[in-house]
């Protein structure tokens, strides 16, 4: 069974700084799906990025990028820049090929402040 | 993009009773759609794998018979809590799955059912 843990309940940063979300999983599958998604006090699911772990090139999304090391099964997001509509509640996300169910992080409470 | 809704958005109902709540997509055809659970502050819990024309798939602890799903359409899938009880209120979201089969899913705006 796979496992996603993000290991930052909370963060908060001052608006314009860069910030850093953890998450690492576990998993035997060597090919596989990585996804960070948003939900922002409106609870609808946004899809921030995603990356294919075949992949060796980190994925960027504007102000958005990961930093994707499959040895360590370490998958973090960056944010730059950060702006106030950035607050929201963070999720990491995994999916191995040919599944069609996504495993969860337990999320991060991420706070831009003014 | 593809575009999933709920219906309704939030609802109230009496202990005893049953509640349905739809999720459509509203461009696209979704042979397999998923729904989830969320607790206040808390991830998302996979329920249940609907898929068109069969039988829904749970998860393991989910009472089958409790969250009656039917997927009857390729763009609509249906939950229904039967004989509600407090404890069930929660934040229902529904997903499709990427109509080209790629690994992404299209999330619904979420229900919020509160049992009394």
């Amino acid at each position: 069974a796979q496992t996603v843990t993000q290991s930052q309940p909370e963060m908060s940063v001052q608006e314009a700084e860069t910030v850093t979300l953890s998450c690492t999983y576990d998993t035997s599958e060597n090919n596989y799906y990585l996804f960070w998604y948003k939900q922002p006090p409106s609870r609808q699911m946004i899809l921030v990025i995603r990356q294919e772990a075949y992949k060796q090139q980190n994925a960027t999304e504007n102000r958005f990028s990961v930093n994707f090391q499959k040895a360590a099964k370490s998958f973090s997001l960056k944010i730059s820049d950060s702006q106030l509509g950035d607050t929201a509640m963070y999720f990491c996300a995994f999916i191995p090929f040919g599944n069609e169910k996504l495993t969860f992080g337990t999320g991060t409470r991420l706070t831009i402040i003014p | 993009g593809a575009v999933v809704s709920q219906h309704p958005s939030w609802v109230i109902c009496k202990s005893g009773t049953s509640v349905k709540i739809e999720c459509r997509s509203l461009d696209f055809q979704a042979t397999t759609m998923f729904w989830y659970r969320q607790f206040p502050k808390q991830s998302l819990m996979l329920m249940a794998t609907s898929n068109e024309g069969s039988k829904a798939t749970y998860e393991q602890g989910v009472e089958k018979d409790k969250f009656l799903i039917n997927h009857a359409s390729l763009t609509l899938s249906t939950l229904t809590v039967t004989s509600a009880h407090p404890e069930d209120s929660s934040f229902y979201i529904c997903s499709a799955r990427d109509p080209g089969g790629g690994p992404k899913q299209y999330f619904g705006p979420g229900t919020r059912l509160t049992v009394t």
